[in-house]
């Protein structure tokens, strides 16, 4: 069974650093792309970038690029979010998503992880 | 950078009714789109991908369809599980801004 199990909740104060995780398993860790998806409170899904496990080859969204940093870990089959300096404005929900390539040939995050809130308050 | 806009941004239907989501990409993108339900407190589901081929298990009452830059989510006869926010997506990166369903 494909599980991808996210890290826990988190509450940080503004300027603080901070990495979330998500560990993947029932399926071959570094040959699927993972990517993370925010959804900030009441709003939508946003894309922020994605990473290949097997080579490390990672893709960021314009809007996050350099906000954030994607990471994996092979050998521990697990894909990292990580912020060196949080704010406010970080406060969401942060989800990381399996993405494969369907019978279609068009890529599709088919397996989520359950989603990590992170909340940033002073 | 692609950008997706969705219509309506949220209606109101009752269980039976046939319920029809557009997404409209900036530029052409073949069949590179994805729908995904989302549920409050849940972790979002993949329904259709490739414009028109739904996801393993997903009932049948969904489809998809292209016209163009023009994409369509179809629900034939809502159920009450359906009742959700739902989303486009360029399956290469950007999401819609999704489309709420609530009860009539």
């Amino acid at each position: 069974e494909v599980q991808l199990v996210q890290s826990g909740a988190e509450v940080k104060k503004p300027g603080e650093s901070l990495k979330i995780s998500c560990k993947g398993s029932g399926y071959s860790f570094t040959t699927y792309w993972i990517g993370w998806v925010r959804q900030m409170p009441g709003k939508g899904l946003e894309w922020m970038g994605i990473i290949y496990p097997g080579d490390s080859d990672t893709r960021y969204s314009p809007s996050f690029q350099g906000q954030v940093t994607i990471s994996a870990d092979k050998s521990i089959s697990t894909a990292y979010l990580q912020w060196s300096s949080l704010k406010a404005s970080d406060t969401a929900m942060y989800y990381c998503a399996r993405q494969s390539e369907m019978a279609t040939i068009t890529p599709a995050f088919d397996f989520w992880g359950q989603g990590t809130l992170v909340t940033v308050s002073s | 950078d692609i950008q997706m806009t969705q219509s309506p941004s949220s209606l109101s239907a009752s269980v039976g009714d046939r319920v029809t989501i557009t997404c409209r990409a900036s530029q052409y993108i073949r069949s590179y789109i994805n729908w995904y339900q989302h549920k409050p407190g849940k972790a979002p589901k993949l329904l259709i991908y490739g414009a028109s081929s739904l996801q393993s298990g997903v009932p049948s009452r969904f489809s998809g369809s292209v016209s163009g830059t023009d994409f369509t989510l179809t629900i034939s006869s809502l159920q009450p599980e359906d009742f959700a926010t739902y989303y486009c997506q360029y399956s290469y990166s950007t999401f819609g801004p999704g489309t709420k369903v609530d009860v009539k």
